[in-house]
């Protein structure tokens, strides 16, 4: 799986938009952008994954570029719940399901402040 | 979405025990599950994968006797910490993913203390 780099953390006054970037320059073509986010003391959850087109859904919105060398997480209304580590990881897909293991760097720490 | 438990949430024990953390798919089946370990502050490490029917296969660095792994059903995997130490105290998860989806659904994790 391609290696991906986030910023260590992040601020975001509550309300606002968050936007969590992410490169990802070695990722191959069958590789999708995966994010997750882990609130302290919790398993992570699946937040929204893409191939090349940009990705939206009840929790957040994914912006991938058009070289999909980076993306960007965007979480359009940040409350207070949403402060987490957010993890982006890309890796191979399918549906055929079996053996996909995931792999965690160390992602962005993101603060949602009042 | 798909929902995964584990069983028990927090556990303490004392130096030399044998922990069992169940992992189980509450609404689909998993032939594979995955099992990870967090220290405070840092980020998930896989430790090992666990296969329905078959042996497990573990990461470079985790002792296969010490981290025992079953995977009895397509529902329901087992890690055993045996003779737990103080340094095995650490967030366990395991993760699962159903086979028809993308995704990778995780548990609710395990706090494990070993006294």
């Amino acid at each position: 799986d391609a290696k991906t780099t986030q910023p260590t953390s992040m601020d975001c006054a509550e309300g606002r938009a968050a936007n969590l970037p992410c490169n990802h320059s070695t990722i191959s073509g069958n590789e999708y952008v995966y994010w997750y986010r882990q609130i302290h003391s919790q398993g992570p959850q699946y937040i929204i994954h893409g191939l090349k087109n940009n990705e939206t859904n009840e929790m957040a919105s994914l912006i991938i570029t058009e070289d999909r060398k980076s993306s960007t997480l965007i979480l359009p209304h940040a409350t207070l719940r949403d402060t987490a580590v957010y993890y982006c990881i890309v890796r191979v897909a399918s549906n055929s399901g079996g053996y996909q293991k995931v792999t965690f760097g160390i992602g962005t720490k993101l603060q949602v402040i009042p | 979405g798909a929902v995964v438990s584990q069983h028990p949430s927090r556990v303490i024990c004392k130096s030399g025990t044998s922990v069992k953390i169940e992992c189980r798919s509450l609404d689909f089946q998993a032939t594979t599950m995955f099992w990870y370990r967090q220290f405070p502050k840092q980020s998930l490490m896989l430790m090992a994968t666990s296969n329905e029917g078959s042996k497990a296969t573990y990461e470079q660095g985790v002792e296969k006797d010490k981290f025992l792994i079953n995977h009895a059903s397509l529902t329901l995997s087992t890690l055993t910490v045996t003779s737990a130490h103080p340094e095995d105290s650490s967030f366990y998860i395991c993760s699962a993913n159903p086979g028809t989806t993308n995704e990778q659904f995780f548990g609710p994790g395990t706090r494990l203390t070993v006294l």
